[in-house]
């Protein structure tokens, strides 16, 4: 199965900040990973889906990059709503897994 | 809108058996995929399973391949998760998702519903 790991595990930032979150995959998953952003008691929300594609309702200030095993999730100007934990999910084969999480905390 | 609605949780003994159900509303429920994820107390997303549009193809994370099935019926908009040979390690919130069609993403999720397996 492939493995997402996710750095850092903590993000201390400021609001205003930019905050870069990687996603790394111990093989190729060509486009097929996502993004989701989950806050406490709730459900994750699907942010970005095939590496750069933002989904409905989502802000401009995610912008999601990278293919094969290199990704990247940028918030280019933290809002306070955006503190949370981020994941990372490939659909590239069966099974789908998720990375481990980024915690974004304010600083 | 699109609305799903677990419900099925509980408290368990280890070794018994659990029927998680989802209820489907706001969308054409026969045309897409569905996933059940869970998230264990204080951890991470893992993915659990998914179900083709139409039933006919299952897949399985490697944790529950053999214990867990899931299965859906198009006529109640109900997709669901049987789990057998609980584990305490299978103790989590277990979500139902909803895919962009076509793509294993997840757009809708419900609201959860916890498994807790305790003697």
């Amino acid at each position: 199965e492939v493995v997402l790991t996710q750095s850092p595990a903590t993000l201390s930032l400021s609001p205003g900040e930019r905050a870069t979150l990687s996603c790394r995959a111990s093989q190729s998953v060509s486009k097929y990973l996502a993004w989701y952003q989950q806050k406490p008691g709730q459900a994750p929300r699907l942010l970005i889906y095939d590496a750069s594609n933002r989904a409905t309702g989502i802000p401009a200030r995610f912008i999601g990059s990278g293919s094969g095993t290199d990704f990247t999730l940028t918030i280019s100007s933290l809002e306070p709503e955006d503190f949370a934990v981020y994941y990372c999910q490939h659909r590239s084969s069966w099974p789908i897994t998720f990375g481990g999480g980024t915690k974004v905390e304010i600083k | 809108q699109v609305q799903l609605v677990e419900s099925g949780g509980g408290v368990v003994q280890p070794g018994r058996s659990l029927r998680l159900s989802c209820a489907a509303s706001g969308f054409t429920f026969s045309s897409y995929g569905m996933h059940w994820v869970r998230q264990a107390p204080g951890k991470g997303l893992e993915w659990v399973a998914v179900i083709s549009y139409d039933g006919t193809n299952k897949y399985y994370a490697d944790s529950v391949e053999g214990r867990f099935t899931i299965s859906r019926d198009n006529f109640k908009n109900t997709v669901y998760l049987q789990m057998n040979s609980l584990r305490p390690e299978d103790m989590a919130v277990f979500y139902c998702a909803k895919e962009v069609r076509g793509l294993s993403v997840f757009e809708h999720w419900g609201q959860g519903t916890l498994v807790t397996v305790s003697s």
